[in-house]
């Protein structure tokens, strides 16, 4: 059974870092591409950032490219999420999810929370 | 970037209605498009794969047709348990993008 549990939430100041993980189980990593999707308070759904499956390829939203970097450690199973200079746009929920322009298999973890704020 | 046109933005329908909703994709992403339903609080879940398969364990009652730039999500006899939010997904290429959403709520 596939399982995705992301960690590392938090609150933060404006301008601070956190790093998210995501433990996955139930497959093999480094045979597929992932995604961080997060989503706002009462907003839909945005993509944020993907990672091939051997991590030599990364892809960021607009929105998060040069201050967040997505890699992964396929030997621990787990995907990461480094958020840097954090706004407060950036507060939302966090996914990892198994997705990619690949492929959609549907799996998403529980989430985790990032609050930006002063 | 490909931008998903999703409508309308919400609607109220009773029980048993038919209820359609349209994803319009500003360039062809071939079949690479997926339905997602979210009730407050919850995780996205996915309903419809490849814009017409029906993903293990969701009602019949649910249906996805389309390819290209156009798609529609429709359930068939709305029940009370599919008041939520419906978004769609294309994956054919990054930024991988959603709709923005549909809510169905009752009449």
């Amino acid at each position: 059974e596939v399982q995705l549990l992301e960690s590392g939430g938090g609150f933060v100041q404006p301008g601070g870092s956190l790093r998210l993980s995501c433990a996955a189980s139930g497959f093999i990593l480094r045979n597929y591409d992932m995604s961080w999707v997060r989503q706002a308070p009462g907003k839909g759904p945005e993509w944020v950032s993907a990672s091939g499956g051997s991590g030599d390829s990364q892809d960021y939203a607009d929105s998060v490219k040069g201050r967040f970097t997505i890699s992964r450690d396929n030997s621990k199973n787990t995907l990461y999420l480094q958020m840097n200079s954090l706004r407060a746009e950036d507060t939302a929920v966090y996914y990892c999810v198994k997705l990619s322009k690949y492929g959609d298999s549907g799996y998403w973890g529980q989430g985790t929370l990032v609050t930006v704020s002063s | 970037d490909i931008q998903m046109t999703q409508s309308p933005s919400s609607l109220s329908a009773s029980v048993g209605d038919r209820v359609t909703i349209t994803c319009r994709a500003s360039q062809g992403i071939k079949n690479n498009l997926g339905w997602y339903q979210q009730k407050p609080g919850k995780v996205p879940k996915r309903l419809i794969f490849g814009a017409s398969n029906l993903q293990s364990g969701v009602p019949s009652r649910f249906s996805g047709s389309g390819s290209g730039t156009d798609f529609t999500l429709t359930i068939s006899s709305l029940q009370p348990e599919d008041f939520a939010t419906y978004y769609c997904l294309q994956h054919n290429a990054y930024p991988l993008t959603f709709g923005g959403g549909t809510w169905v709520d009752i009449k």
